[in-house]
């Protein structure tokens, strides 16, 4: 069955860097976008990018532009949320999810990532 | 572009809502839309895919239509305390993903 788990709960201080990964299994990695989804305490979903593991090519909305990287590493089926320059309003639970054409299938468990002083 | 959804909507068991997304620019129509069903401590779930295509195991209460106003709705019939959760729409455009901000559904 299709899965991805994610890491675990992370803390950080104001200015730091979070890696959230996210491990793919009960199908083929390459043959499905990866998203990247948060959610702030008592907030929406906010969408914070794609990548397409095949060819690793990357979206990405204007508000994250250069502070957001997303990358994979097809050996081991697995994605990845790089966040830079942390602020206490990044605090949120992560999300990846699959997309199948343009439905967003299967979801992660969910990594919270606080930020803190 | 955005996508404004009412903040919330509640009504009796065994009623019917519906849950509005407007699009605030380019045709609603251009681009497909789905809807999530999220509950407390949970990921979303999707409840309808491609504008109106309910997903296995998702009850036909649930169906999702595009409307004239640059809209899509999400309409559920025979409400069920289950159904209270929070709905998002969804849709895209030339790679941009956006998320509506999302409807608190209260059954009471």
């Amino acid at each position: 069955q299709v899965q991805l788990v994610q890491s675990g709960a992370e803390v950080k201080k104001p200015g730091a860097s979070v890696r959230v990964s996210c491990k793919a299994s009960g199908y083929t990695f390459t043959s499905f976008y990866i998203h990247w989804v948060r959610q702030a305490p008592g907030q929406g979903l906010e969408w914070m990018g794609r990548i397409n593991p095949d060819s690793g090519v990357t979206n990405y909305p204007q508000k994250f532009q250069g502070r957001v990287a997303v990358t994979r590493d097809t050996s081991i089926s697995t994605a990845f949320l790089d966040l830079s320059r942390l602020r206490p309003d990044d605090t949120a639970v992560y999300y990846c999810a699959r997309e199948e054409y343009v439905n967003f299938d299967y979801w992660g468990q969910g990594s919270l990532v606080t930020v803190s002083s | 572009f955005m996508l404004t959804q009412p903040h919330s909507v509640s009504e009796s068991p065994g009623k019917t809502i519906t849950i509005s997304c407007t699009r605030s620019s380019g045709s609603i129509a251009n681009n497909y839309v789905q809807w999530y069903q999220q509950r407390p401590g949970s990921a979303p779930t999707t409840v309808i895919y491609e504008d109106n295509k309910r997903p296995s195991g998702v009850p036909d209460r649930f169906s999702g239509s595009i409307d004239g106003f640059n809209s899509a709705s999400l309409t559920i019939t025979g409400l069920k305390t289950e159904d209270e959760a929070d709905y998002y729409c969804h849709s895209y455009d030339s790679g941009i993903w956006v998320f509506g901000g999302g409807t608190k559904l209260t059954v009471l």
